[in-house]
């Protein structure tokens, strides 16, 4: 079955501190892995996704298929990134699964 | 453009009522689909469509029926609400279902069924 984890509910770093969103995925197939953004009082936006191999906003995310993982990182935290995130994952029949998100807090 | 709209904001029904979420969108995107959000579960897929005429269940369709007679409108319905429906309900867009496109979302609906 398809399934996307995020371990971690919360997480606060420290402005300028790397960050770490741990996103680790179930699926069979070849996976479509995407990271999702919700600001305060802003839509759910894409923020990127892997078979783009892109960098958005200073954010990176590798698949990695042998630990079956897609975190997002980004070496150095803004306030501004302070938001809540999910990780997603396009299974069979187009269907999507999200993760349980990770609200992020960047501490001044 | 307006993007997707969603109708209501906020909706309080009481058990047994029955009524539609709405939403819309006018990017002429073929694939449109329906999340509901509930505290520790994330975003669960409820019904989607890959176009018009067009529409199959996804990982939570009890209890929600969908169609879709255009490429604009994707109502949602409860046909008799219980209280494990409240929840906060995202429509979303893509132009097809291809994996380089990108999903773009409603603001949502919060629903509360008494």
């Amino acid at each position: 079955a398809q399934r996307v984890t995020q371990p971690e509910k919360l997480l606060s770093v420290f402005k300028g501190a790397p960050v770490e969103l741990k996103c680790n995925y179930s699926y069979s197939g070849s996976p479509e892995l995407f990271w999702y953004v919700q600001y305060s009082r802003q839509r759910l936006q894409l923020l990127l996704r892997h078979i783009s191999r892109e960098s958005i906003k200073g954010f990176t995310a590798d698949l990695n298929k042998g630990e079956t993982s897609f975190h997002l990182k980004k070496p150095f935290a803004q306030e501004e990134d302070s938001a809540m995130y999910y990780c997603a994952l396009r299974g069979p029949s187009n269907q999507f699964y999200f993760g349980t998100g990770t609200s992020l807090t960047v501490i001044p | 453009n307006a993007g997707v709209t969603q109708t209501p904001k906020f909706q309080v029904l009481k058990t047994g009522q029955s009524m539609t979420l709405q939403c819309a969108q006018d990017m002429n995107h073929e694939y449109m689909s329906w999340y509901r959000q509930d505290p520790g579960m994330g975003l669960r897929l409820i019904h989607y469509s890959v176009g018009a005429g067009i529409t199959d269940q996804g990982e939570v369709p009890n209890g929600y029926n969908v169609s879709r007679s255009t490429t604009e409108d994707f109502p949602l319905r409860l046909l008799s609400a219980a209280p494990s429906q409240t929840s906060v309900y995202f429509c979303a867009s893509s132009l097809d279902i291809g994996g380089y496109n990108e999903q773009f979302f409603g603001p949502g609906t919060r629903l509360t069924v008494l």
